[in-house]
């Protein structure tokens, strides 16, 4: 039963530290996506990628956090510096590109900024 | 403006009552519409998508264009729907645009 996986699961840090969390997508998916839920804002979508190609990431905010595929089975999101404010739960989900396909969603990373 | 929107953001019923969440969209185009459910401490899934006209786990949705809405309903609520659920809208990319959510609870 293939699964979308997300490293670390929980993260506790102190401002202005720098956080990488990690994502495994299912393999031979082509569409990766970020999203942030948070109890205010539901979950917003802070990167996309297609075969590895950024596509859309006007939902991030660029100063501080970045998004990249290295490869095909790893995308990765990184916040520096963190700021308490980023305190949320941090989904990705990977997919197949065109028409109504499902997102399948990892488990999430809590991450919390003191 | 693609947007997605769900009114509440906490529905509690009575198990065996009706439960209907509103979802309402706006887009200019064709959409294609999801409902995604997530329960306690499990990851957020795909429940329906319009353009399969299914009935999953006793829960519909109806896609009406001439009020935007794509409303889930459910004649009889159980326990085990407890749940967030989120409305979601696919406008012509790959991305899906999300609705904030609606809590429902089911008591006993």
């Amino acid at each position: 039963d293939a699964r979308v996986t997300q490293t670390p699961r929980d993260k506790v840090t102190e401002m202005g530290q720098e956080v990488t969390m990690r994502c495994q997508p299912i393999l031979g998916h082509n569409t990766v996506f970020w999203y942030r839920q948070t109890m205010m804002q539901g979950l917003e979508l802070l990167a996309y990628f297609r075969n590895r190609a950024p596509l859309d990431d006007s939902g991030m905010p660029k100063d501080r956090f970045s998004a990249e595929m290295p490869d095909a089975t790893l995308a990765t999101l990184k916040i520096q510096p963190s700021e308490p404010r980023d305190s949320a739960v941090y989904f990705c989900a990977s997919g197949l590109s065109g028409g109504a396909n499902e997102q399948f969603f990892g488990p999430g990373t809590r991450l919390t900024v003191l | 403006a693609q947007r997605v929107t769900q009114p509440e953001k906490l529905l509690s019923v009575f198990k065996g009552a009706p439960v209907e969440l509103k979802c309402n969209y706006s887009y200019s185009g064709s959409p294609e519409l999801f409902w995604y459910v997530q329960y306690s401490r499990q990851r957020l899934q795909l429940l329906l998508r319009h353009i399969s006209r299914e009935s999953i786990k006793g829960f519909t949705a109806d896609l009406n264009k001439g009020e935007t809405s794509f409303h889930l309903k459910k004649p009889f609520a159980q326990e085990e729907d407890s749940a967030m659920y989120y409305c979601a809208l696919i406008p012509n990319t790959d991305k899906l645009i999300f609705g904030t959510g609606t809590r429902l609870q089911v008591f006993p």
